[in-house]
């Protein structure tokens, strides 16, 4: 049991340049969500997903975009890389949908650089 | 959403003193209260956490109390070691499922 695996772990971009984030766990849980981290700060949402096909913005949502086609899965994707982008990427889940608030496990991290 | 601070955002504490981090949220409506430790370059993981129709929690040196009137939580850590600094973040939950993280706070334990 994995848990959450976020690839890559570090990335380096140009401005301008576009990737994706991937995010995938075999917990078999509804909710997944993709958070910021920027250095000193705490955590920023930036979308979830409350279930495969299904997902929403959150705090910070500009920039980025998602998609859910697979309950395990919850790829970011950012267009067009800004230097304010720059950040720590966290992916989490949770079992959610009826189970009442339950802790969100994370995964490692992707630390992304824009240059 | 929910606005969560956290203060201190820097903690020094001696070895086996303990240490107190104090939060604030904003929405009366929140019901789950979170805490996690995260050490340089790791993931944030789950240490305690606390439900609304509880107003306290204990886990060996690690609790946490919760005020729903004030509209306020804390974590306590008692006899404390070189292991627990790291930095901790409170969260309260808002608009099903979601979480508000505050900002931080860095404990450092001298020994």
């Amino acid at each position: 049991n994995a848990g959450v695996t976020q690839t890559p772990k570090f990335r380096i971009l140009k401005i301008g340049q576009s990737m994706t984030l991937q995010c995938t766990q075999d917990m078999n849980h509804n909710y997944m969500y993709w958070y910021r981290q920027d250095p000193g700060m705490g955590l920023k949402l930036i979308y979830y997903s409350v279930g495969a096909g299904i997902t929403d913005k959150g705090e910070v949502p500009n920039g980025y975009n998602v998609s859910r086609s697979t309950t395990e899965d919850f790829p970011l994707r950012l267009e067009l890389a800004a230097p304010s982008q720059t950040s720590v990427y966290f992916c989490a889940s949770t079992q959610g949908a009826g189970a009442g608030n339950q802790p969100q496990h994370f995964g490692d991290g992707t630390r992304l650089s824009i240059l | 959403g929910e606005n969560v601070e956290q203060h201190p955002s820097t903690l020094s504490v001696q070895e086996g003193d303990s240490a107190v981090i104090k939060c604030t949220y904003s929405d009366s409506a929140s019901n789950y209260f979170p805490w996690y430790k995260q050490e340089l370059g790791k993931r944030p993981q789950l240490i305690i956490d606390i439900r609304s129709n509880v107003g306290e929690k204990k886990d060996q040196r690690i609790a946490v109390t919760l005020n729903k009137t004030a509209k306020h939580f804390s974590l306590h850590i008692t006899e404390t070691q070189p292991e627990d600094s790291a930095v901790y973040f409170c969260a309260a939950s808002w608009d099903d499922y979601k979480l508000s993280f505050g900002a931080g706070t860095t404990v450092t334990v001298r020994a």
